[in-house]
């Protein structure tokens, strides 16, 4: 256990619809990483945040957005969903930004219909 | 760009050899890279890491190569047994804010 929490586990939706999936972050960690992994695919980099604020995009859609609570606990929503957004969600913490280990949640699956 | 490649996609040894897998990076200021090990359905994990002012680091079977010049590392598992089976996935820290990942490789360790 990473002690970095990811609900919910499995989410099952229809296209067109949004859905929010929530991580909270390792007890003293203040940098949140948002992944997505496709089948067999690797670890896209979708957005990072520190302390409440945004500090890295990646290849994110404008379909998605992200924040970073004041409780640190981040939210990805991703909304008009897509086939194609079927996939794992990961959400990884760290102490600070940039070159530090990075601790991995359990992840959320997305399957879209 | 940023940018992490990873050799080769799968790979397959017999138990009780070595594997190999290499990574090439694009940044020349990336001074973290860390290897993740993914089990099917699970998170992946940290296994080693290095930074860029060490050429090498070695935890029991598994070691690390840097070659900074080259902007290449490589991850060696020695005396491979079943329970490496899994994703491995190397990166590098791109800036100071993120880690780019390579695609990935498939290690099968053959009984």
């Amino acid at each position: 256990d990473s002690g970095v929490t990811q609900t919910p586990k499995h989410l099952i939706t229809a296209t067109g619809q949004r859905v929010t999936l929530r991580c909270s972050p390792r007890s003293g960690d203040l940098s949140v990483y948002w992944y997505q992994q496709s089948l067999d695919q690797g670890l896209q980099f979708l957005i990072q945040y520190y302390n409440g604020e945004e500090r890295a995009k990646g290849n994110i859609l404008e379909r998605f957005s992200a924040q970073q609570f004041p409780d640190l606990h981040s939210e990805l929503n991703l909304s008009s969903l897509e086939l194609g957004d079927s996939a794992l969600y990961f959400c990884a913490s760290s102490v600070e930004v940039g070159a530090n280990e990075q601790f991995f949640g359990p992840g959320t699956r997305l399957t879209v219909l | 760009g940023e940018n992490v490649e990873q050799h080769p996609s799968t790979l397959s040894v017999q138990e009780g050899d070595s594997a190999v897998i290499k990574c090439t990076y694009s940044d020349s200021a990336s001074n973290y890279f860390p290897w993740y090990k993914q089990e099917l359905g699970k998170r992946p994990q940290l296994i080693i890491d290095i930074r860029s002012n060490v050429g090498e680091k070695k935890d029991q079977r598994i070691a690390v190569t840097l070659n900074k010049t080259a902007k290449h590392f490589s991850l060696h598992i020695t005396e491979t047994q079943p329970e490496d089976s899994a994703v491995y996935f190397c990166a590098a820290s791109i800036g100071a804010q993120k880690l780019v990942f390579g695609q990935g490789t498939r290690l099968t360790i053959n009984p």
